[in-house]
């Protein structure tokens, strides 16, 4: 079946540093992966997708790296600041054509240290 | 632009007892989505409406059932609540349908709890 998960769930950082988030997914995923990040009393937010005929893809001080051998993904976050302190989320979309059918791992809790 | 809003925010019932929860989309959005939040299970599809109709369902109990409407606003109902049922409900919405997106936009979540 589909399955995606996280490696730790829980990452702390001092701040400034590079925070590297890792996650799995099984054969039968979608070739489409999405990050959210969800805070205390709030919903989730995306933060960056990517497409399975891409390895890399950039946003705002963040990365995301797919490799399709190992079936892992992972987010990169650049100088990381207090305001990163969040539960990351990797996210699966598992049908072709779909849009609100995703499935989520576990989550990873980031803790940024001062 | 006003974002994803969920009624209630919070709400106490007790087993057995039904329970209705609002949700309305980012204005323009016509694809909405219900996501089941708790600890142990993490994130999980409930349902995904677009134009009043069930585009896919998760595998959830059919006391579980949701509906919307024709301004994209829509309705989750949970019948003969159990304990388990205790989570927070998030609704996200979406201004496309038929190609992948990720790009979800979330609300705050209605929180039950169940005794």
């Amino acid at each position: 079946g589909e399955s995606v998960g996280l490696h730790l769930p829980t990452l702390s950082v001092q701040e400034g540093d590079n925070s590297i988030i890792n996650c799995a997914y099984s054969n039968s995923a979608s070739d489409y992966f999405i990050w959210y990040k969800q805070e205390s009393g709030k919903g989730p937010q995306f933060i960056i997708d990517i497409r399975s005929n891409m390895d890399k893809r950039q946003g705002q001080r963040v990365t995301v790296l797919l490799n399709k051998t190992v079936k892992h993904l992972s987010l990169q976050i650049a100088a990381t600041q207090p305001g990163d302190s969040a539960v990351y989320f990797c996210a699966g979309n598992p049908l072709p054509g779909n849009t609100g059918k995703l499935i989520f791992g576990q989550g990873t809790t980031l803790q940024v240290k001062p | 632009k006003a974002g994803v809003t969920q009624t209630p925010r919070y709400l106490i019932k007790t087993r057995g007892q039904q329970v209705t929860l609002s949700c309305s989309p980012i204005s323009g959005h016509r694809s909405v989505s219900w996501y089941q939040q708790t600890p142990g299970q993490g994130l999980q599809f409930l349902f995904e409406y677009f134009s009043e109709t069930q585009r896919n369902k998760g595998n959830f109990p059919g006391r579980f059932s949701g509906r919307q409407f024709s301004n994209s606003r829509s309705e989750m109902n949970v019948s003969t609540l159990e304990l388990g049922d205790s989570a927070l409900y998030l609704c996200a919405s979406s201004s496309r349908v038929g190609v992948p997106t990720g790009e979800l936009f979330f609300g705050e979540g209605s929180r039950l709890t169940v005794l």
